[in-house]
């Protein structure tokens, strides 16, 4: 079975460009998040969805971030305009089951280098 | 604001030493608590949930304790090997949520040879 897949896995771009980051959860799951991890935070939960719904958003950073579900298969997270203190390792993850007592799947993450 | 803690912070061990680490969570309003094995330039991978005070589980020479009344899990490696050196997160989830985890900093652990 495919697991949550995304991309791209590394970007390296300029300040002030658009970054679009992609994913596609495992089929049947129903919640998807998306992760920051820095050296200095860890690993910060950004926003999750439920049923493509955006649940919880307090996590984004600033209205630079964006992200959008719009359909079960197919997530985005948008920086823009994109900034150097925006590098980091992105996650997404998703669960099939609503509830905390299901483990989430992580995806193998997008390296962002804003130069 | 919430804290969930993990001790120690790293932790270098010889092949073949057992050990353990901590994870502390506010026990109010508890609904699960996850562990996660990360391994370096890959994804966090999940090796427990556990929702019961009393909980144990295992998965090999893995195994995890969990004492929701005081507000901390233990995770235990038996006979440490060097493909155990990871980092491994702990995450509470809390009753009420649906879903969201709340991750500790991690402990990594290096198994030297």
């Amino acid at each position: 079975d495919a697991g949550v897949i995304q991309s791209p896995r590394h970007e390296v771009t300029e300040m002030g460009q658009e970054v679009t980051l992609r994913c596609k959860p495992i089929s049947g799951h129903n919640s998807l998040f998306w992760y920051r991890q820095t050296m200095m935070r860890g690993l910060e939960l950004l926003i999750y969805f439920n049923n493509n719904v955006p649940i919880d958003d307090s996590g984004m950073p600033e209205d630079r971030f964006s992200a959008k579900m719009p359909n079960a298969s197919f997530s985005t997270l948008k920086i823009q305009p994109s900034e150097p203190r925006d590098s980091a390792v992105y996650f997404c993850a998703s669960k099939g089951v609503q509830g905390g007592n299901q483990p989430q799947h992580f995806g193998d993450g997008t390296r962002l280098s804003i130069l | 604001i919430l804290n969930v803690e993990q001790s120690p912070q790293s932790l270098h061990v010889q092949e073949g030493d057992s050990t353990n680490f901590t994870c502390s969570f506010p026990s109010s309003n508890f609904y699960a608590l996850h562990w996660y094995r990360w391994e370096t330039a890959k994804s966090p991978e999940a090796l427990f949930v556990m929702t019961l005070n009393g909980d144990e589980k295992k998965k090999g020479r893995i195994s995890a304790t969990l004492n929701t009344k005081e507000g901390y899990s233990y995770l235990y490696i038996k006979g440490s090997q060097p493909e155990d050196s990871a980092t491994y997160l702990c995450a509470l989830s809390r009753s009420g949520n649906t879903g969201k985890l709340i991750f500790g900093q991690g402990t990594t652990l290096q198994v030297k040879p």
